[in-house]
């Protein structure tokens, strides 16, 4: 069975501009979190999907949104880009939204802002 | 809020020695700990859970964890490490309150020198 995917792998983008990073959950996996992964924050949570809803948000500003499409398939977008926002970003599948469920994540995407 | 502290910013072991990669937790109510492994470059790996059950936990790659209620602890074991076991470490709860959400310590590198 695949694992989860993330595309693009590497993104280079400068302050200002917007980018939109996609993951693939695991077939059959209805429930996609995405991570940031910083040096100074560690691993943050960012939001959680279900069934096209989102369940859960981060403290994370509104210039980081996302959304989940029928298939499962989920993207996150960050506008107006800062320095900051320079990280790893990290998605992750589960069949379900339960406690006891493994979350899988895939390989990431590096995003270095300029 | 539930949190996870890894006290350990690195752990040097010897191939073929015993290795520990410490974590406690703080939660309301029962805990439910996982730990993953991230190799450079890479997203996260799942290694084992901890539920309910037995208070040993065997997972992935030889890895087992033992949970300790009184301890609040719930420390990653191996019984001969490898050098291919360098990486980075981390402990994760779940936070209930917030769905599917993981929260993570701050991670623990391992370097196994042969």
């Amino acid at each position: 069975k695949a694992g989860v995917t993330q595309t693009p792998r590497y993104l280079i983008k400068t302050r200002g501009q917007q980018v939109t990073l996609s993951c693939s959950p695991i077939s059959g996996h209805r429930s996609v979190s995405w991570y940031q992964q910083t040096p100074g924050q560690g691993l943050q949570f960012l939001f959680e999907y279900f069934s096209e809803t989102q369940r859960n948000k981060g403290n994370f500003p509104g210039r980081f949104s996302g959304r989940q499409f029928s298939n499962s398939r989920s993207e996150m977008n960050v506008s107006t880009l800062e320095l900051g926002d320079s990280a790893l970003y990290l998605c992750a599948s589960s069949r379900y939204q339960s406690a006891g469920e493994t979350q899988y994540f895939g390989p990431g995407t590096r995003l270095l802002v300029l | 809020a539930q949190s996870v502290a890894q006290p350990e910013d690195q752990v040097n072991v010897a191939e073929g020695n015993p290795l520990t990669v410490k974590c406690t937790y703080s939660v309301s109510g029962n805990p439910y700990l996982f730990w993953y492994v991230q190799y450079p470059n890479r997203g996260l790996q799942f290694l084992l859970k901890y539920i309910t059950g037995d208070n040993l936990v065997k997972g992935s790659y030889g890895f087992e964890a033992e949970f300790n209620k009184s301890q609040t602890s719930f420390h990653l074991k191996k019984p001969s490490a490898l050098v291919s076991d360098s990486a980075l470490y981390f402990c994760a709860v779940r936070d209930r309150e917030y769905g599917n959400k993981l929260v993570f310590g701050a991670g623990t590198i391992l370097r196994v020198k042969s």
